[in-house]
């Protein structure tokens, strides 16, 4: 384990469904972050928050709803997603300038 | 907009060959640049943190540096092992900002 922890590892569902990630770390860091990966891509920024505050949309569908309740978790609630949503999604913390991953969650969109 | 390209994008090698790659970037203006490892459907590790004022960073059988001026870094890898095929990323962050611009990775193959 990385000390960022993320929840499902993988996670199928329909369209017509809502469901959430989850992340968690206890490392001290001050930022969170959602990023998207999909197959032969870069890294894709979602979402940033800095204390807790969102600080960063990086012009994510309304389908895609963050929510940072704390310094220490952070979410992402999805509805009605499309087949080509269907990646791995990471979070990330960060203290300064060294960012620490977790392990992701390999979403299905059927 | 900054860009990260990493080149080759696929590399494969015998196990105990010495080996590089290469990450290079368009806006010089950054403080620091990382490198991770990213396993088969896995999360990203971090290996290497180089600061602008450094040249280099070394940790084990890896060593990266960085030409600022030039807007290159690489990653050497000494003797190699079966254990070192991954993905690896370069990033650097965005100015300004908390991000971090990836490269699309080289996917590593040792092969035994």
């Amino acid at each position: 384990e990385t000390g960022v922890t993320q929840t499902p590892r993988h996670l199928v569902m329909g369209m017509t469904n809502k469901k959430s990630l989850k992340c968690e770390q206890h490392l001290g860091h001050n930022a969170m972050y959602w990023y998207k990966q999909s197959a032969k891509k870069p890294l894709e920024l979602m979402f940033v928050y800095n204390f807790k505050e969102q600080t960063e949309n990086n012009s994510v569908p309304s389908r895609f709803s963050p929510e940072c309740p704390n310094s220490s978790h952070l979410f992402l609630h999805l509805h009605t997603l499309q087949p080509e949503d269907s990646a791995l999604y990471l979070c990330a913390s960060s203290l300064n300038y060294g960012y620490t991953f977790g392990s992701g969650t390999r979403l299905t969109v059927v | 907009k900054q860009e990260v390209t990493q080149i080759p994008a696929a590399l494969s090698v015998p196990e105990g060959e010495n080996l590089v790659l290469n990450c290079s970037f368009t806006d010089s203006a950054i403080y620091n640049l990382q490198w991770f490892r990213q396993d088969p459907g896995k999360g990203l590790t971090s290996l290497l943190l180089i600061q602008s004022s450094q040249r280099e960073q070394t940790s084990g059988r890896l060593n990266a540096s960085l030409d600022k001026s030039s807007g290159r870094s690489t990653l050497y890898i000494a003797a190699s092992q079966p254990g070192d095929s991954a993905t690896y990323l370069c990033a650097v962050p965005q100015t300004g900002a908390n991000n971090l611009f990836f490269g699309t990775g080289t996917r590593l193959t040792v092969i035994p």
